[in-house]
C-alpha cells in the first residue's frame, strides 16, 4: 500500500538557513507526490508536485524538492529560510481508489522560524 | 472570490446532537472532497464525489452523510454527534486528482 513517512514532527531553522523536511515513500507502483504547506488556521496550499516528469521540481516560495527513486525520497528543501515559512507541511502520495484516486497525508512537520 | 468556501468555520455543540457543514466551490471542478484533521494535525480522506456521485468513501461511520447536491456543492451531515468527532473538517475540490484545492476548514468541538 501506498504511504509517506515524515521524519521529524518538528523542525526548527533560523532565518537565512537551509530548510530540508524529510519525506519517504512507499509505493508498489510509480508514485505521484505532493508538498503541501498549512499556515496557522487556514486550509492546506500545494507547494509542489511530483507526476514523472523531472525529478527536480520547482514549486511557490522558493522551495523545491527532488524526487528520488533508489532513496525512495522526496525532500522538500529551500536555500534560506525566512520568517514567512514557518507553518506545518504535509508530504502526499496520491494512491489509486476505486476507479479514482485518493491523498494519503503523512503527520506532518512543523518548521520554526527563529529570528 | 473564495474558490472553496466552508460554512461555518466555528461549531461549537454537544453531545448527541446533529449539525451540517456546507462547501461550495467556484473553479468549476467536477471532484470535491472531505478531509477530516484531527488534533494532533493528521489529515484522513473522509468522503469524494465526482459529478454529484460518490467515488470514495473510507470507512466513515453511518453518521456522517455527505450530500452532493450539484457538483459545486458538498455539505456533511453528522448525526449523533460524539466527543471524537472533534476536528478540522477540510472541504476540498479538484479537476482530476493531483491538484487539490482547500478550503480554509470547519472546526467542530464537541462538548
Amino acid at each position: 500500500a501506498q504511504s509517506v513517512t515524515q521524519l521529524g514532527s518538528h523542525v526548527s531553522v533560523s532565518e537565512g538557513a537551509l530548510v530540508l523536511l524529510r519525506c519517504n515513500y512507499s509505493s508498489s507502483v510509480p508514485p505521484y507526490l505532493f508538498w503541501y504547506v498549512q499556515y496557522p488556521n487556514q486550509g492546506l496550499q500545494l507547494l509542489l508536485k511530483y507526476t514523472s516528469a523531472a525529478t527536480l521540481v520547482k514549486g511557490i516560495n522558493g522551495f523545491e524538492a527532488e524526487f528520488k527513486k533508489s532513496e525512495t525520497s522526496f525532500h522538500l528543501t529551500k536555500p534560506s529560510a525566512h520568517m514567512s515559512d514557518a507553518a506545518e507541511y504535509f508530504c502526499a502520495v496520491s494512491v489509486p481508489r476505486g476507479g479514482s484516486e485518493k491523498l494519503v497525508f503523512g503527520k506532518g512537520t512543523k518548521l520554526t522560524v527563529n529570528p | 472570490d473564495t474558490a472553496v468556501s466552508q460554512t461555518p468555520k466555528y461549531l461549537v455543540t454537544q453531545m448527541g446532537n446533529d449539525k451540517s457543514i456546507k462547501c461550495e466551490q467556484n473553479l468549476g471542478h467536477d471532484t470535491m472532497y472531505w478531509y477530516k484533521q484531527d488534533s494532533k494535525k493528521f489529515l484522513k480522506i473522509m468522503f469524494s464525489y465526482n459529478n454529484k456521485e460518490l467515488i470514495i468513501n473510507e470507512t466513515v461511520p453511518n453518521r456522517f452523510s455527505p450530500k452532493s447536491p450539484d457538483k459545486a456543492h458538498l455539505n456533511l451531515h453528522i448525526n449523533s454527534l460524539e466527543l471524537g468527532d472533534s476536528a478540522v473538517y477540510f472541504c476540498a475540490s479538484s479537476q482530476g486528482p493531483r491538484n487539490l484545492f482547500f478550503g480554509e476548514g470547519s472546526r467542530l468541538t464537541v462538548l
